[in-house]
């Protein structure tokens, strides 16, 4: 499709593990976000990519959380040592320029549940 | 300390009627504004935006109107249909010299009822 893909879709894990999700954004753009969405609450920005660049990480919060998008593409959002409190959607968006006011575009999110 | 608040958790209208949806912002240097839709189990989608340099933007049956001496705005959906059943989330941007992601309020769940 022509859309931010996101996968998996659903992630269980038991405290402690590591997870990794993946986000394709929509092809050719070069800015792409990481956001965490809790229950009952609006997006809250992670990082920040500019192709292969990661410019800002003010939002990642804390060290179990790393980022990377190694070719300008293909990113992925690795937790950790899960804890419960890292339980939420993760979503990624993309747009096509930085300097420019453009609307970022969203996928469908990871539902992350930590048991 | 919440920048971006959206202080209607729900908002009943009736078909056919005019939805109005507020949002209002703290930080004066927010100059990009976005509304998005959120249909249950699927990211948001971008509806309408507006840059501080204009106070009002149209597209079709939504209108985003900026009022910056209030840091006030507001999305107008007409006519209400029952597929804008959803919830709306307000989100703002500064786009000079500012973090790049979006800060967004806590959404308003808009029920369109035939």
């Amino acid at each position: 499709g022509a859309g931010v893909s996101q996968s998996p879709r659903y992630k269980v894990a038991k405290r402690g593990q590591d997870v990794a999700l993946r986000c394709d954004p929509i092809s050719g753009h070069v800015s792409l976000f990481w956001y965490q969405q809790a229950l009952g609450q609006g997006p809250e920005f992670l990082t920040y990519f500019q192709n292969e660049a990661q410019l800002d990480k003010s939002g990642l919060p804390s060290d179990r959380f790393f980022a990377e998008r190694p070719e300008g593409s293909v990113s992925t959002l690795k937790i950790q040592r899960t804890q419960q409190e890292d339980s939420a959607v993760y979503l990624c968006a993309s747009s096509s320029d930085r300097g420019v006011n453009q609307p970022q575009h969203f996928g469908d999110g990871t539902r992350l549940s930590i048991l | 300390d919440q920048q971006v608040k959206q202080n209607s958790p729900s908002l009943s209208v009736q078909e056919g009627r005019i939805s109005i949806l507020n949002c209002d912002y703290t930080n004066s240097m927010f100059d990009y504004f976005l509304w998005y839709k959120k249909y249950p189990a699927e990211g948001p989608t971008f509806l309408i935006s507006i840059s501080s340099i204009k106070d009002k933007n149209e597209d079709g049956r939504f209108t985003v109107f900026l009022n910056k001496s209030a840091k006030h705005l507001s999305l107008h959906i007409v006519p209400s249909q029952p597929g804008d059943s959803a919830v709306y989330f307000c989100a703002a941007r500064r786009t000079r010299g500012g973090a790049d992601g979006l800060t967004f309020g806590k959404g308003t769940h808009l029920i369109i009822q035939p």
